[in-house]
C-alpha cells in the first residue's frame, strides 16, 4: 500500500512562477524525501528531510514538514522549462529502510 | 562512476517466457533495491537487500526472485511472466537505507 499521497495530481504553471505540491502520509516516518523523475527516466533524489527538522532549503526547492498534520509541502521557486517533470514523496518508517511512493504529482512548466 | 545500471533496457516476453533483470551499482552500496511503476502509480517495492548473500520480500513480491551473490549486482527474476507483469522496473541502491539512486529503468512487455 502506498503511504504518501500527493496532492495535485498534475499542475500546470507559466516558467518563472512557483510551484507547490503536497504530500500527507498516514503513519509515523523516521524521513520523507523528495524525488524528481523526468519523463522516461528514473528517479532522481532531491531532498530529504527528518522527522526532528520542520524546514529544509535546496537551492531553489523548500520543503517543509508537519508530523502533527503528517503532511509535507515541496515548494519550487522561479521555475524553469527544466523543472517539467513528475515528483514523487516517500517516507521511511522508523527504524526501517524500504521507501514508500506516492502516486507523484505532474509539473508543467509553459514556457 | 557509472551508478546504477540495468540491463536490458526495453525488453518483450511471451507469457510464460522467463528471464532475468541485471541491476550493477559502482558505490560500495549495501542495500539494493527492485521496484516496478505502473501508469498513474508510484513506485511499489519488489523484492530488497541489505547486503551480499541477503534479500527480503518487499510489497509485491509475487512472480519474482531475486538473488544477491556479489554486493555490486542485484538480479530480478521472472520465472513465467505474465501480462500482469507488464510493468517499468527500476533498481535502486542506497549506502545507509536513506537516500537512494536509481538506475534508467526496463521496460518489460508481456504479451
Amino acid at each position: 500500500s502506498q503511504q504518501g499521497e500527493e496532492d495535485p495530481q498534475a499542475l500546470s504553471i507559466q516558467e518563472g512562477e512557483n510551484a507547490t505540491m503536497n504530500c500527507s502520509y498516514k503513519t509515523s516516518i523516521n524521513n520523507l524525501q523528495w524525488y524528481r523523475q523526468n519523463s522516461g527516466r528514473g528517479l532522481v533524489h532531491l531532498i530529504l528531510i527528518r522527522s526532528n527538522e520542520r524546514e529544509k532549503h535546496s537551492g531553489r526547492l523548500r520543503v517543509t514538514l508537519d508530523t502533527s498534520k503528517k503532511s509535507s509541502s515541496l515548494l519550487i521557486t522561479a521555475s524553469r522549462a527544466a523543472d517539467t517533470a513528475s515528483y514523487f514523496c516517500a517516507t521511511v518508517p522508523p527504524g526501517d529502510y524500504k521507501l514508500s511512493f506516492g502516486a507523484g504529482t505532474t509539473v508543467t512548466v509553459r514556457a | 562512476n557509472a551508478g546504477v545500471t540495468q540491463t536490458p533496457k526495453f525488453r518483450v516476453l511471451k507469457t510464460g517466457q522467463s528471464m532475468t533483470l541485471l541491476c550493477a551499482q559502482d558505490m560500495n552500496h549495501e542495500y539494493m533495491y527492485w521496484y516496478r511503476q505502473d501508469p498513474g502509480m508510484g513506485l511499489r517495492l519488489i523484492h530488497y537487500s541489505v547486503g551480499e548473500g541477503t534479500t527480503a520480500k518487499g510489497e509485491v513480491p509475487d512472480g519474482y526472485n531475486v538473488s544477491r551473490l556479489k554486493k555490486q549486482n542485484f538480479l530480478l527474476g521472472l520465472e513465467s511472466a505474465a501480462p500482469s507483469q507488464t510493468s517499468v522496473y527500476f533498481c535502486a541502491s542506497s549506502v545507509d537505507g536513506s537516500e537512494q539512486y536509481f538506475g534508467p529503468g526496463t521496460r518489460l512487455t508481456v504479451t
